[in-house]
């Protein structure tokens, strides 16, 4: 489809749980890139994928998140032992080819209580 | 640091009162810089993408402009339907690279 899909759409979790996260990104679409959102407006870059292959993961906290682009599978963010820190909207975008337009998904609210 | 600020962080209009927000970028070399649309609870729409200094993209009641340390999203007109969060971010000259989001200006605009 012509849409990034993001699910679930709101994710509560207890401090120490794990969080994990879907993004499908839109078919043919080589590049995924995993922002978070905190403070209403600052966006943080984390993690992007070519294909299944990690091109980038300079942002992403290597303790507690890992996360994964398998083929014929959504992506996947996981949060091991989640703080009340990450409580953020997370964001999944696609390219087409690394360059230009990235396409947004709707987000996933994660709430830490 | 390659570095992106938006200004002003909030405007409010009354309807048909135009105006102009500000993007200022530094950075080692760029690839784009793109302006993009947020209402809230959701993600980010795309609105126009600038290359080189001296381009210019329009769409409705939106003009973006470019030079080589900032970028313009004039706004002409504006109806209440145009108030939301409006985001830049820059692309480094690299394929692949992650967006440097600005921190947005929220536009209200009244009738």
């Amino acid at each position: 489809g012509e849409e990034v899909a993001q699910t679930p759409k709101h994710l509560v979790r207890g401090e120490g749980q794990k969080a994990k996260l879907y993004c499908a990104p839109i078919k043919g679409h080589s590049y995924v890139f995993w922002y978070q959102q905190v403070l209403k407006n600052e966006f943080k870059f984390l993690i992007s994928f070519q294909n299944e292959n990690v091109f980038d993961e300079t942002g992403m906290p290597k303790e507690r998140f890992s996360a994964k682009c398998l083929p014929n599978s959504p992506c996947s963010l996981e949060i091991q032992a989640t703080k009340l820190e990450d409580s953020a909207v997370y964001f999944c975008a696609s390219s087409q080819s690394g360059q230009g337009r990235q396409y947004f998904g709707p987000g996933t609210r994660l709430t830490v209580t | 640091e390659d570095q992106v600020t938006q200004s002003p962080e909030a405007l409010r209009l009354q309807e048909g009162e135009s105006s102009s927000l500000n993007c200022s970028y530094t950075v080692s070399g760029l690839r784009g810089l793109f302006w993009y649309r947020q209402d809230p609870g959701k993600g980010p729409e795309f609105l126009f993408t600038l290359y080189s200094a001296g381009e210019e993209k329009e769409k409705e009641r939106l003009k973006a402009t470019l030079t080589k340390k900032e970028s313009f999203l004039h706004i002409t007109a504006p109806k209440p339907e145009d108030s939301a969060t409006y985001l830049c971010a820059v692309q480094l000259n690299q394929a692949g690279t992650a967006l440097i989001f600005g921190k947005g200006t929220t536009l209200s605009v009244s009738s």
